[in-house]
């Protein structure tokens, strides 16, 4: 069975710390990882998407990608308390799916 | 990205019922998705939608239970038939984006059975 992990949490950093979210993922096969943020309430909100092994940045956030470890993460820099969200991974299927496996969210604490 | 909506936002029903939810897109894509996300957990997937097509059903999603209709491009239902208490969810549609695999999520419907 397809599973992604995430530590649950919750995790608290202070206003302005990076906060680092990680992931891992088990089908070897899985070529596309999505970030997504959620909010109390409210629905997933497309953040991040990397294909490629290494980093990508945009703006406060950048996303890791190492698919050698099958590992992907996220990293905000200089936290704000709108970004206390849970923090969603999804890794497409397998290679060429359409079809994404959602990870158990992480809860992130901004703390002004 | 395009602008998805749902209705209804929000559904008090009764044990026993049906409830029809409605996906609306404002551009044309091919896939549709619909999810469930009970209390404090991920989102499940339900079944895809394609136009023209059967719905693809997940393990442990049946068509009697949850009948979809996708009639054209920009629109779908999700049908909860025969609810139960267990059935009290968040439920959402998505769409595919225009890169590669990822995802748009609609509002969602948040249904409450008693």
């Amino acid at each position: 069975q397809k599973e992604v992990e995430q530590n649950s949490g919750p995790l608290s950093v202070p206003e302005g710390a990076i906060a680092s979210l990680n992931c891992t993922y088990s089908d070897r096969g899985s070529q596309s990882f999505f970030w997504y943020r959620q909010y109390s309430g409210k629905s997933p909100e497309l953040i991040m998407f990397i294909y490629s092994n290494g980093d990508k940045e945009d703006g406060r956030f950048t996303a890791q990608l190492n698919k050698a470890s099958q590992y992907v993460s996220l990293l905000i820099r200089d936290s704000q308390p709108s970004d206390s969200a849970t923090y969603l991974c999804a890794v497409n299927r397998e290679g060429g799916s359409e079809k994404l496996v959602f990870g158990k969210g992480t809860k992130l604490t901004v703390n002004p | 990205s395009a602008v998805i909506s749902q209705k209804p936002s929000r559904d008090i029903c009764q044990r026993g019922t049906s409830l029809t939810i409605q996906c609306q897109v404002d551009s044309q894509v091919t896939m549709m998705f619909w999810y469930r996300q009970q209390p404090g957990q991920s989102l499940t997937l339900i079944a895809t939608a394609n136009q023209g097509s059967e719905a693809t059903y997940e393990s442990g999603f049946v068509i009697d239970k949850f009948p979809i209709s996708r009639p054209n491009l920009t629109f779908s239902t999700l049908t909860v038939s025969n609810m139960s208490p267990e059935d009290s969810s968040i439920y959402l549609c998505s769409v595919e984006g225009w890169g590669q695999d990822e995802q748009y999520f609609g509002p969602g419907t948040r249904l409450t059975v008693t």
